[in-house]
């Protein structure tokens, strides 16, 4: 299948650092990824769709200012989270649709922990 | 109310039950219907892929869609301690936005 990687899969951080996530799909290219958080014990909650060579779409409540997403390639896309705060601590996931044909699945990435002392 | 419900469990079975995981939904417009694994402190892995209505089977897990009664399910047969995990529905209306269930979460003893 389809297989979408991350980086790091673990960062601890300072209290007011930024820290940067890459997702790459691996095998196919991607036009549009997501990212999506996932507290402990809880599900997964779209942050942001990531379109290839224009602006990422963000979900109500998620602060663009914050999570800057940034899709350069086909095959990768980036999510920085600024001025990170220990609220911001969680495990966030990107996912990919395999191809155009297959848009209405998604394949997701083994997911990055972040943690903001 | 949230758009898909799915009880949290925990769900504790023996080794060969078999094993039913349900979700609810209130939004008419999902067709599209899926189940992943995750496993602890990893990515979800996609399980099943429905459209529309209907009956899916692969192996072990059969998934079943109900778009009239808006209910889904995931029946694993012959359980297996590997199975052991959290199971999340998810859905949408279109390929842009899943909306997952809580995920509930199984373990399988031997």
């Amino acid at each position: 299948g389809a297989v979408v990687s991350q980086h790091p899969s673990w960062v601890i951080c300072k209290s007011g650092t930024s820290v940067k996530i890459e997702c790459r799909s691996l095998d196919f290219q991607a036009t549009t990824m997501f990212w999506y958080r996932q507290f402990p014990k809880q599900s997964l909650m779209l942050m942001a769709t990531s379109n290839e060579g224009s602006k990422a779409t963000y979900e109500q409540g998620v602060e663009k200012d914050k999570f800057l997403i940034n899709h350069a390639s086909l095959t990768l896309s980036t999510l920085t989270v600024t001025s990170a705060h220990p609220e911001d601590s969680s495990f966030y996931i990107c996912s990919a649709p395999p191809s155009r044909e297959a848009a209405d699945t998604q394949y997701f990435g083994p997911g990055t922990r972040l943690t903001v002392l | 109310q949230k758009e898909v419900e799915q009880d949290p469990g925990p769900l504790s079975v023996p080794e060969g039950a078999i094993v039913s995981l349900n979700c609810t939904y209130s939004n008419s417009a999902f067709q599209y219907f899926m189940w992943y694994r995750q496993y602890s402190r990893k990515g979800p892995e996609l399980l099943m892929y429905t459209y529309s209505s209907g009956n899916k089977e692969d192996g072990r897990f059969t998934a079943q869609v109900d778009k009239s009664s808006k209910y889904i399910s995931l029946f694993i047969r012959d359980s297996q301690p590997s199975d052991s995990a959290t199971y999340l529905c998810a859905m949408s209306a279109s390929y842009n936005k899943l909306i997952f269930g809580a995920g509930t979460r199984l373990a399988v003893h031997p």
